[in-house]
């Protein structure tokens, strides 16, 4: 069973602060690391696939980061705005297949 | 990307009755999944739904609880059957254009299905 952890569980943030979290996940057989936002009521959105160790991607105010060796991956968000109140979720591929493991989430409620 | 519908998109049962949710993409996919979340728990993977075979089922999820039709590269339905307020979850079905473990998987909308 792998386990992958997300922290923290929830998070309010004042509108316009900056804020990140935390996945941490197996460090031994990595293959890729998935970020997804999911808003109540909406379908699950894909924001990331890491996959290289030091690797950044950005998509707008939101950027990721990915540290292999030591197992975590950080999600920040810049200039917070009510419209990123959502849960974020990460998830580890099993065994280089595509079945995902997903961590439990964090919670983001911007506070206007 | 992908764009899933899924139907119904909620319903309240009754203990003991069957639901069937269904899923339908806009374009033909390699892999498609199913998932579930239950209340606080994170998002589990029923079963990897096979186009003209059985399902291949996760640890803790069977058949008879849980028959996945897939007949065509667009369409699969999940039966959640004889229920109990522990099958009480969002079901959401997931689809992958190709295999692989660095794909994107795009989600449904998701069905919320309250047992009483």
């Amino acid at each position: 069973i792998l386990n992958v952890e997300q922290s923290p569980q929830s998070l309010h943030v004042q509108e316009g602060d900056s804020t990140n979290f935390t996945c941490s996940f197996p460090s031994s057989n990595f293959y890729a690391l998935h970020w997804y936002r999911w808003e109540t009521a909406k379908s699950p959105e894909a924001l990331f696939v890491m996959t290289l160790n030091g690797d950044e991607k950005k998509k707008g105010r939101i950027s990721a980061t990915l540290n292999t060796k030591e197992g975590y991956s950080y999600l920040y968000i810049k200039g917070s705005q009510p419209e990123d109140s959502a849960t974020y979720l990460c998830a580890f591929p099993n065994f280089g297949n595509e079945k995902l493991t997903f961590g439990t989430g964090t919670r983001l409620t911007i506070i206007p | 990307s992908a764009v899933i519908s899924q139907k119904p998109s909620r319903d309240i049962c009754q203990r003991g009755t069957s639901l069937t949710i269904q899923c339908q993409v806009d374009s033909q996919v390699t892999m498609m999944f199913w998932y579930r979340q239950q209340p606080g728990q994170s998002l589990t993977l029923i079963a990897t739904a096979n186009q003209g075979s059985e399902a291949t089922y996760e640890s803790g999820f069977v058949i008879d609880k849980f028959p996945i039709s897939r007949p065509n590269l667009t369409f699969s339905t999940l039966t959640v059957s004889n229920m109990s307020p522990e099958d009480s979850s969002i079901y959401l079905c997931s689809v992958q254009k190709d295999r692989g473990e660095t794909d994107t998987q795009y989600f449904g909308p998701g069905t919320r299905l309250t047992v009483l």
